[in-house]
Order: C-alpha cells, then structure tokens, then sequence
C-alpha cells in the first residue's frame, strides 16, 4: 500500500513570498489533515478535510494560509504571505474517516520550510 | 495550555532492556491514544493505540497502558532494540476521525 505522498520534501523562500505544498493521501482515505510541526514541538493541526469539505479549520492562520481539495483526493496547502515563524515542518496525514471510529492517521514525510 | 504532556525530554535505555515512556494528558473528553515513532527527516510513522475501554493493548515488543483516573499512558518496548532509538510522540483525540494533540516528544537512544 502506498502511503501519504508529499512535494516538495524541501523548501526556502524569503518572507513575504508565497510558497504551495502538495499532499497525496493514501488510497480510498477520505480524511485529510494538514499539520504543522515547528522544531522541538509535536505536530500541530492546522485544516482538516473530510472528502472534499472542511471539518476543522480553527487553528489556521487564515489571512495568510488557505487549501483547498477539490476532487476529494489531493489537497494543496498555501501560504501567502510567508512570515519568519512560518518556518518549520508542514505534515499531511490521511485516515479512512466517514465512519471508521478509532482509526489511526497515516502522515507523510512532510515539508520542510525555511523563511530567510 | 499543554493538554497532552510528555515530561520527559530525552530516555536512553541499554540494549535488551525495558524503555518505558510517559505521557500525561488532562482533557477527560480524549477516548483514544496513540504512539508515533519519528526518525530524523521522515514523518510520524504510527506504532500502536489503545481506546479508553480497555487499559492495555499489546502488539509484539510494545504494550501500551492506559490509566484513566490518573490520566495517564505508557509505551513499553521489550527489548529494546538500537533501531528503536527515535522520537516518540504520544497523541489523544476525542472521537475517531478528530484531530491528534501532540506531546512534545522523548528521544529514545538505545545503547548497544
């Protein structure tokens, strides 16, 4: 089975630039999260995805962060415009959802943002 | 407001031996637990569960304990291999599907 498939794996940009992730999930999971892991913390959730609908979005910087998975399968997360404290390591997971209970989610390598 | 807290920051445990890591958490609404092993550069690879029914899931070299009234969980490797040195996060959540509450992690080093 293939798992949670994320591009690119590294990316460095200057502040006030924009920058887009991409996130695969595996096959037939109908629930997507992105999360952010900045250095010596745990992943934090930034949108939730439940198909192509969002479920939670309440921790996302929303004037600057956005994404979007408008087939049910893919999603794209962007940042516009990026900040200093935006460095750190943007995780994709995916689980079955719908209604599977208890089901753990499966992450990605995940991107790593550098601001300079 | 830290809900899930691993105090822990760093174990080293010889070769063959126990590795017993811990994590704390203080929301009563969390139903479902989970272990996250991480190497460098790659993601959380998921690693064993335990619902709040029951207090002790077992899966080949790792058993997790759960304690509800103390709020209280516990990953346990036997033995202890050195390709399991690696950062350990403890994750709740409250209901399937629900996002994860991440601990900050313990660096398990396992020494031959």
């Amino acid at each position: 089975e293939a798992g949670v498939a994320q591009s690119p794996r590294y990316k460095i940009i200057e502040k006030r630039q924009s920058v887009a992730f991409w996130c695969n999930p595996i096959s037939g999971h109908a629930t997507l999260y992105w999360y952010q892991q900045i250095l010596g913390q745990g992943p934090k959730l930034l949108i939730q995805f439940q198909n192509n609908g969002v479920v939670d979005d309440s921790q996302l910087p929303k004037d600057r962060f956005s994404a979007e998975r408008l087939k049910g399968v893919d999603s794209t997360l962007k940042i516009q415009p990026a900040k200093l404290e935006d460095s750190a390591v943007y995780l994709c997971a995916s689980s079955l959802g719908g209604g599977y209970s208890n089901q753990p989610q499966h992450f990605g390598d995940g991107t790593r943002l550098s601001i300079l | 407001d830290q809900q899930v807290k691993q105090n822990s920051p760093s174990l080293s445990v010889q070769e063959g031996r126990i590795s017993i890591l811990n994590c704390d958490y203080t929301n009563s609404m969390f139903d479902y637990f989970l272990w996250y092993k991480k190497y460098p550069a790659e993601g959380p690879t998921f690693l064993i569960s335990i619902s709040s029914i029951k207090d002790k899931n077992e899966d080949g070299r790792f058993t997790v304990f759960l304690n509800k009234s103390a709020k209280h969980l516990s990953l346990h490797i036997v033995p202890s291999q050195p390709g399991d040195s690696a950062v350990y996060f403890c994750a709740a959540t409250t209901g399937g599907g629900n996002k994860l509450t991440f601990g900050t992690g313990t660096q398990l080093k396992v020494e031959l």
